[in-house]
């Protein structure tokens, strides 16, 4: 079945660390994206990608950076996690349209 | 300025009674508007869509949204609320061209009584 994954879907970790949070699909999609959801607020795109070894920075300013070596992974990594990072990170990937299909997200609380 | 607002914050609405949900935008093209649903702890599910053609759209779970130009609105329905139906829901505009932004709403939380 097509679907999106992300992994983990929650991570306490302490201030300094380096995590990377990994998102997967098997939609065949070309383009995928980061947003970050916070409480009461809208979504807000932090990347994306049109294809294998394109990435852009979304709207939102974000310290985090993404790769894309294939297709159908999408994995955002923070160098040094701070507390103002922890928030929801949610992955999507849409086709020719722009209807995006989203994975069920990772809650990360930096301590 | 691009923008989707969603002017109820909060929502409760009694198990089988009719729903209606308010979403407004503002956006210079011609968008895609669609209608997504967030449970507790999940992503976001993609209810319906609006790309062209007839202005009233149909979704799953029972849902449907109209597109008024005139009003820039598109709002979601549904004839009769199920207490699973609990969530939060979001309005979200976007351009024709795949690898944009889609433009959200700030979200309205459903809640359901019995």
């Amino acid at each position: 079945e097509a679907d999106i994954y992300q992994t983990p879907r929650y991570l306490v970790i302490g201030t300094g660390k380096k995590i990377t949070l990994e998102c997967s699909q098997t939609m065949g999609h070309d383009k995928m994206y980061w947003y970050q959801q916070d409480p009461g607020m809208e979504l807000h795109l932090i990347h994306y990608s049109y294809g294998v070894n394109s990435t852009e920075k979304g709207d939102l300013s974000s310290e985090s950076t993404v790769s894309r070596i294939r297709t159908e992974h999408f994995p955002l990594t923070l160098e040094s996690a701070r507390p103002s990072h922890t928030s929801q990170y949610l992955c999507a990937s849409s086709g020719e349209r722009n209807e995006q299909y989203f994975g069920p997200g990772t809650r990360l609380t930096v301590t | 300025a691009q923008s989707v607002t969603q002017p109820d914050i909060h929502i409760t609405v009694s198990e089988g009674a009719s729903l209606e949900l308010r979403c407004n935008y503002s956006y210079g093209a011609t968008p895609y508007l669609f209608w997504y649903v967030q449970s507790p702890g999940q992503g976001l599910q993609l209810l319906l869509k609006y790309f062209s053609g007839d202005t009233l759209v149909q979704g799953i779970k029972g849902f449907e949204a109209e597109f008024k130009r005139s009003q820039s609105s598109f709002n979601l329905r549904k004839p009769s609320v199920h207490w699973s139906d609990a969530a939060e829901y979001f309005c979200a505009v976007g351009a024709q061209q795949a690898g944009t932004a889609l433009i959200f709403g700030k979200g309205t939380t459903l809640s359901v009584s019995s």
